[in-house]
C-alpha cells in the first residue's frame, strides 16, 4: 500500500496519560500536515512541516501537543497529560510539494479520552 | 463569521437522483477548492480539484466555482448508494496557505 499510513487506527487512554501516534506519508511527498477531527466537523489544521521544518501550527495545538518529523520522513504527534476534550480523529495527510494543493489523507487515528 | 459555510444535512435521495452540495466562502483570496468524500471511520479522498472560477466535470461529478458569489458546489449525476457518505469542500489560497473545510454534507442515498 503506497498511501498514507497512521499507528494506531484506536487509542482509548484514560485522562492524564501521554499518548503518540505515528503518520508514513507517501514516499516523496515533501509537505506533511496533522488535522483534527471532531464528530459532525470538518477537519481542523493542527501544523504542518515541510520536509524536517514544521513551518506553522494552529493556536489549536496547545503547550500540551508537539509533533515531530525527523529526517523528513515520518512524523509524530504527542499529546501529554491528555483531557476529554483531546477525543477526536487524528488525521495525517501529505502532498508532494509547495505549489501543489492536493492533500491525500490517511485513515486517522481515533483518540478517546476516558 | 466562519471561513467556510457548509449545510451539515443530512441529505437523503434515491437512488438516481442528481444532488448538489454547496458551500460559501468568506474569504476572496481563496483560488483552489476541492470536494473530498468521507466514508465512516476513514480519511477524506480527494473527490475533485478547481482552480480559481469554471466548471469540471469527472463522470458523474461535476464541480463548479463561482468566485463573485463566492459560491462553490458538486453534483451528482445518477447517485448511486455507493455515494452514500459525508462530503467536504475544501478551500485553500495555495502556496503555503492551509486547508480549510466546511463542517461535511452527510449523503444518503437510498436503494
Amino acid at each position: 500500500d503506497t498511501g498514507v499510513s497512521q499507528d494506531p487506527r484506536h487509542k482509548i487512554t484514560k485522562r492524564g496519560q501521554n499518548v503518540t501516534f505515528r503518520c508514513d506519508p507517501i514516499s516523496e511527498h515533501n509537505r506533511l500536515y496533522w488535522y483534527r477531527q471532531t464528530l459532525g466537523q470538518g477537519p481542523e489544521f493542527l501544523t504542518y512541516f515541510q520536509n524536517e521544518a514544521q513551518l506553522e501550527k494552529s493556536r489549536l495545538l496547545s503547550d500540551r501537543f508537539s509533533a515531530e518529523r525527523p529526517k523528513g520522513s515520518f512524523s509524530t504527534l504527542e499529546i501529554q497529560r491528555t483531557e476529554q476534550g483531546d477525543s477526536a480523529m487524528y488525521l495525517c495527510a501529505s502532498t508532494p510539494g509547495i505549489m501543489d494543493e492536493k492533500l491525500f489523507f490517511g485513515s486517522g487515528t481515533q483518540l478517546s479520552v476516558l | 463569521q466562519k471561513e467556510v459555510e457548509q449545510d451539515p444535512g443530512p441529505l437523503s435521495v434515491p437512488e438516481g437522483a442528481i444532488v448538489s452540495l454547496n458551500c460559501t466562502y468568506s474569504n476572496s483570496a481563496f483560488q483552489y477548492f476541492m470536494w473530498y468524500r468521507q466514508y465512516s471511520r476513514k480519511g477524506p479522498e480527494l473527490l475533485m480539484y478547481t482552480y480559481s472560477s469554471g466548471n469540471k466535470e469527472d463522470g458523474r461529478f461535476t464541480a463548479q466555482v463561482d468566485k463573485s458569489s463566492k459560491y462553490i458546489s458538486l453534483f451528482i449525476r445518477d447517485s448511486q448508494p455507493s455515494d452514500s457518505a459525508t462530503y467536504l469542500c475544501a478551500v485553500t489560497q495555495g502556496g503555503s496557505e492551509k486547508l480549510v473545510f466546511g463542517k461535511g454534507t452527510k449523503l444518503t442515498v437510498n436503494p
